[in-house]
């Protein structure tokens, strides 16, 4: 059973001080690992997709990198308006089984 | 304006009546998706399809109908077969030949 795991489930930062997120998988068959920034109300905005191991995608601050076992979203110098639910999910057929999500919060 | 539209944002109800959500897209993608998400959680699919005129239950697609006669359009009826219908509802599409897919804004359904 495909499953996804993202750690911690909320992370508190001061801004400029930079960490990162993590999200283990397990799957048969892997058709690509997505990230998706997600604000309250609102519906999950696409950020990343990485399709095999090594590979690495940034965007700004952000910046998302995938082994065979995991993935993680480094966020540097973050800024409060980075401050957002991270979402990871993977791909192994048609559908998308997603993460718990990771709630960051980045104080001023 | 392209994109994904759910409407309304707000949707009240009350316990024993069925309420239809809506679901439009005009970025010509093929496949459409149903999510549910409660508090604290990561999204559940309830239903999907890859083509007109069909489509495919998920994981919790119980209490759920939806049809799909039109390209653009992916509406979710909320049955009162649902036993804990409060939730917010997400519609995404994906288009042929990526694995990507896109969100609307949501829909925040109250049921009482």
């Amino acid at each position: 059973e495909d499953q996804v795991t993202q750690s911690p489930e909320a992370l508190r930062l001061q801004e400029g001080e930079s960490s990162s997120l993590n999200c283990s998988y397990t799957v048969s068959g892997l058709r690509g690992l997505f990230w998706y920034r997600q604000d309250p109300g609102k519906g999950p905005e696409f950020l990343f997709t990485l399709y095999s191991a090594g590979e690495e995608k940034e965007k700004e601050r952000l910046k998302a990198t995938l082994t065979k076992k995991e993935s993680f979203l480094h966020i540097t110098a973050p800024k409060p308006e980075d401050s957002a639910t991270y979402l990871c999910a993977i791909n192994a057929g048609n559908m998308l089984t997603f993460g718990g999500g990771t709630r960051l919060m980045v104080k001023p | 304006d392209g994109g994904i539209t759910q409407s309304p944002k707000y949707l009240f109800r009350k316990e024993g009546q069925n309420v239809t959500l809506s679901c439009e897209q005009n970025l010509n993608h093929d496949a459409m998706y149903w999510y549910r998400q409660d508090p604290g959680q990561g999204l559940r699919l309830i239903y999907y399809s890859q083509i007109v005129n069909d489509f495919q239950k998920g994981d919790i697609a119980e209490g759920y109908s939806v049809s799909r006669e039109k390209k653009e359009s992916f509406p979710l009826t909320v049955t009162s077969a649902q036993k804990n219908p409060t939730a917010f509802y997400l519609c995404a599409t994906r288009g042929r030949g990526s694995y990507e897919q896109y969100f609307g804004p949501g829909t925040r359904l109250t049921v009482t």
